[in-house]
């Protein structure tokens, strides 16, 4: 069974502060997909990585893939209020957009 | 550009009923797929249709099913309802390929 990690699993950060969260996977995929979700709301999609090396950057979000150790990061530059949320990552079953989720990082930016 | 929408918005049945929950997807998405999201945990794959055909399915039993309509709308069955089904169920729509899928709503489930 694919599994899928994060860590931290909560995380505080004061504004302006950098860190970055951890996605670990248990087999072989070549697609990783970053989510956000805000409290009592859906998913939404943050970033599309379809290969390894791949890196992606969104405002004060980065995301990278190295798919030979099955790890993805999402590094948060200089933190603010607004970017308080729980981030998921999610794998491809290798079949078509059927995706194993982590088990999500609650993150929480203080002012 | 619509995107997808998920209907009822709430539901609370008891334990033993039974349940529908509908979708439709975002325009020109011909794949739905199904996750149910527990309180405080990852959502997790129910089942995907493709072309209204079940196109692969996650570790849930049966009683869970589903159907997707000639245009791409999709509906989430489950049959005789336990405690733990209490969670919000997610639909998601995409297009064939491995592009990001476009989440809905959701629809909150609680069963007494």
């Amino acid at each position: 069974e694919l599994k899928v990690e994060q860590n931290p699993l909560f995380l505080s950060m004061q504004e302006g502060k950098n860190y970055t969260i951890y996605c670990n996977y248990s087999t072989t995929s070549d697609r990783l997909y970053w989510y956000r979700q805000d409290p009592g709301k859906s998913l939404e999609s943050l970033f599309v990585l379809l290969s390894n090396g791949a890196v992606k950057q969104e405002g004060r979000l980065m995301a990278s893939l190295d798919t030979k150790a099955r790890l993805s990061t999402l590094h948060i530059t200089a933190a603010v209020h607004d970017l308080s949320a729980t981030y998921f990552c999610a794998v491809d079953r290798n079949t078509g957009n059927q995706f194993y989720f982590g088990t999500g990082t609650s993150l929480t930016v203080i002012p | 550009e619509t995107g997808v929408t998920q209907s009822p918005t709430h539901l609370i049945k008891t334990r033993g009923q039974q349940v529908t929950l509908r979708c439709s997807s975002q325009s020109g998405h011909n794949t739905v797929s199904w996750y149910q999201q527990a309180l405080g945990q990852g959502p997790q794959f129910i089942f995907q249709y493709y072309r209204e055909e079940e196109n692969g399915r996650g570790n849930f039993p049966p009683r869970f099913s589903g159907l997707q309509f000639p245009n791409y709308s999709s509906e989430l069955n489950v049959n005789a309802l336990e405690l733990d089904d209490s969670a919000l169920y997610l639909c998601a729509s995409s297009t064939t390929g491995w592009q990001t899928q476009y989440f809905g709503p959701g629809t909150r489930l609680t069963v007494l």
